[in-house]
Parts: C-alpha cells; sequence; structure tokens
C-alpha cells in the first residue's frame, strides 16, 4: 500500500505558541490530502481539505487562520496550529488518495500537547 | 440522524469465532466504502475498499455492500486476540466533485477478541 509519513510523531509546546506539522506521501503524488483531528475515545473529525496549489477548504466550525494550511507540491502538505492552546491538544492525522485512486492512507499521526 | 452510523459496541466474541460489523450511511449517492482499523494510540490502516454491490474478500476479511440499503458489513473470520482494535466505517458520501475523496467516519466499534 501506499505510504504517507507525518512529522513530528509528537509534540509538547507551551500556550500561545505555534506548532507546524508535516504530512509526506513517499511512494505516490497526491493533488489532494486531508487533514483530521481526533480527541480521546472520539473518531476522527475532518478539518480541512489540503488543494496542491490552491487555498485549504475548511469544514464548518474550523477556524482557518488558526489551522494554517500549505500543500506546496504533490508529496507535502503542512498543518500550522498558531497561538496553540490547552485545548488544541488533539491527536492530528494526515490522509491522502493517490491521485489515480479512491483509498486513502493515513500517515501515523501526530500527538500535539499543549501545556 | 448522523450520516455514518455504526452499530453500537463494544462488541466482544472468542477466538476463532466470527465477528460481525454493521455500518449505515444516510446519501444515497455514495460510492466508495470502506473499513479501517485503528489500534489505541495509532492511525487508522484500511483494511477493506468496496465500490460495488455485493461482496468482497480477502482473507479473513469479508465486506458486504448492499447499497438498496444503504448498508455495508465487514465480517472477520476466524477473530484473533490481535483483532482486539476499533474498527472504523468511512464513506464518500456523495458522487463526486467537490466532495471526492472526502471521508465521513462512523463512530468506530471496539471489538475485543478473548482467548
Amino acid at each position: 500500500g501506499a505510504v504517507v509519513s507525518q512529522h513530528p510523531s509528537w509534540v509538547i509546546c507551551k500556550s500561545g505558541t505555534s506548532v507546524k506539522i508535516e504530512c509526506r506521501s513517499l511512494d505516490f503524488q497526491a493533488t489532494t490530502m486531508f487533514w483530521y483531528r481526533q480527541f480521546p475515545k472520539q473518531s476522527l473529525m475532518l478539518m480541512a481539505t489540503s488543494n496542491e496549489g490552491s487555498k485549504a477548504t475548511y469544514e464548518q466550525g474550523v477556524e482557518k487562520d488558526k489551522f494554517l494550511i500549505n500543500h506546496a507540491s504533490l508529496t507535502l502538505s503542512t498543518l500550522t496550529v498558531t497561538s496553540a492552546h490547552p485545548e488544541d491538544s488533539s491527536f492530528y492525522i494526515c490522509s491522502a488518495p493517490p491521485v489515480d485512486g479512491y483509498e486513502q492512507y493515513f500517515g501515523p499521526g501526530t500527538r500535539l500537547t499543549v501545556t | 440522524q448522523k450520516e455514518v452510523e455504526q452499530n453500537s459496541g463494544p462488541l466482544s466474541v472468542p477466538e476463532g469465532a466470527i465477528a460481525s460489523l454493521n455500518c449505515t450511511y444516510s446519501d444515497r449517492g455514495s460510492q466508495s466504502f470502506f473499513w479501517y482499523r485503528q489500534y489505541s494510540g495509532k492511525s487508522p490502516e484500511l483494511i477493506m475498499s468496496i465500490y460495488s454491490n455485493g461482496d468482497k474478500e480477502d482473507g479473513r476479511f469479508t465486506a458486504q455492500l448492499n447499497k438498496a440499503s444503504q448498508y455495508v458489513s465487514l465480517l472477520i473470520r476466524d477473530s484473533q486476540p490481535s483483532d482486539s482494535a476499533t474498527y472504523l466505517c468511512a464513506v464518500n458520501l456523495g458522487t463526486g466533485g467537490t466532495s471526492y475523496g472526502k471521508l465521513t467516519f462512523g463512530q468506530g466499534t471496539i471489538l475485543t477478541v478473548h482467548p
């Protein structure tokens, strides 16, 4: 199957700082990538759709100025959590379907803890 | 009504038994259906995808799709303790366009296989 990586796998930051999370498709190209957030004992919630070369599309209730997404190439999307607060602590996961496929492959996730 | 709904859990089966996981979805125009397995603290792993009515088998796993009833299921034969995880049903609601690749997840069913 296709491989998606994320970096970092975990991060601890202080309240008010910004954190950048990278999502890479290692062996395929992805014009679209998706960012999810998962709180303990809950299912995945889609935050936004990252589109290569254009603006991201955010789901209702997700602050686009707080969660900045950049899809710089066909293999890289980044999510920056700006002015992080403790309530932003969560498991952030990206996924990507290959350009010629429908199946989505997930990265290993990034666990963010804001103190 | 939730867009994607899974049968309530948790589900507990003895080793060697068949585990049956069920999922219903709201949008009759949905075309792509997926089952993911998620171990605690890890990101989802794709197990099965199914696009046409009927059964699709892969090893010990069988996915069943009934578009008329808006129902998709996953059967796990000869269940093993290593199958213990949360199983997520995901549906690509709609017929494409701006919803292409966008998955909506059910709340997940926790499966425990006891020796």
